[in-house]
């Protein structure tokens, strides 16, 4: 089964609202990388995190990998939000990463 | 930032037809990926490579080969290329074991 979970798989904002994704694992992983798809294709880094919490403008990311999850939130989205959001997983005793399907992010003027 | 680029973007190839996808980096990361992505899959891991002269097999390493030539360039070849295999194809370096991977643009391959 899919070691990566995330959620929703679709989520529509408007303007200026705020969100949270979901990533949760099957597995203990012992690092989180979340990457935003853009209208381009292009997979463009967000945060990579081995535990606590990541904050770059708008948006924060949070990794608990003893409850085997981790959020990514969006305030005050933007119309450039619009996208794909991807977290990606490696798991303890592995080395590479498990990708989630990812969640459909538009934002509404 | 990171530099990770490919080529060609775009390729159509026919069944059957050999299809080698190049992968350039110059973060001099020791680890290269290449992966696959299929609407409903998300990104699924093919082939990886620790360093120059070594290559792993990933999750769906069934029909592809991978060349790492050097430590900037790292391959992907398809040698008998099967409409099953028509996809966007990305290449990422990475720092270190599970560390931050960065990724190039894609290609997008169509086989017929």
């Amino acid at each position: 089964g899919d070691q990566v979970e995330q959620s929703p798989s679709a989520l529509s904002l408007h303007e200026g609202t705020g969100s949270a994704l979901r990533c949760n694992f099957t597995t203990t992983m012992r690092a989180v990388q979340w990457f935003q798809q853009n209208s381009r294709g292009s997979l463009i880094n967000l945060f990579y995190l081995a535990s606590g919490t990541k904050e770059n403008g708008r948006l924060k990311s949070t990794f608990n990998s003893k409850e085997s999850y981790s959020t990514l939130h969006i305030r005050d989205a933007q119309l450039e939000d619009s996208g794909t959001y991807f977290c990606a997983a490696v798991s303890t005793g592995y080395q590479n990463f498990y990708f989630g399907k990812g969640t459909s992010l538009t934002v509404i003027p | 930032e990171a530099a990770v680029t490919q080529s060609p973007r775009n390729k159509v190839a026919v069944t059957g037809g050999k299809v080698t996808l190049s992968c350039n980096q110059t973060n001099n990361h020791n680890n290269m990926y290449w992966y696959r992505q299929d609407t409903g899959h998300g990104l699924r891991l093919i082939h990886y490579s620790y360093g120059a002269g070594s290559t792993e097999k990933g999750d769906i390493p069934d029909g592809y080969k991978a060349s790492r030539p050097s430590q900037e360039n790292f391959s992907l070849i398809l040698e008998l290329a099967t409409p099953s295999q028509t996809s966007v194809y990305f290449c990422a370096s990475g720092e270190g074991t599970a560390g931050t991977q960065y990724f190039g643009p894609g290609t997008r391959l169509l086989v017929l």
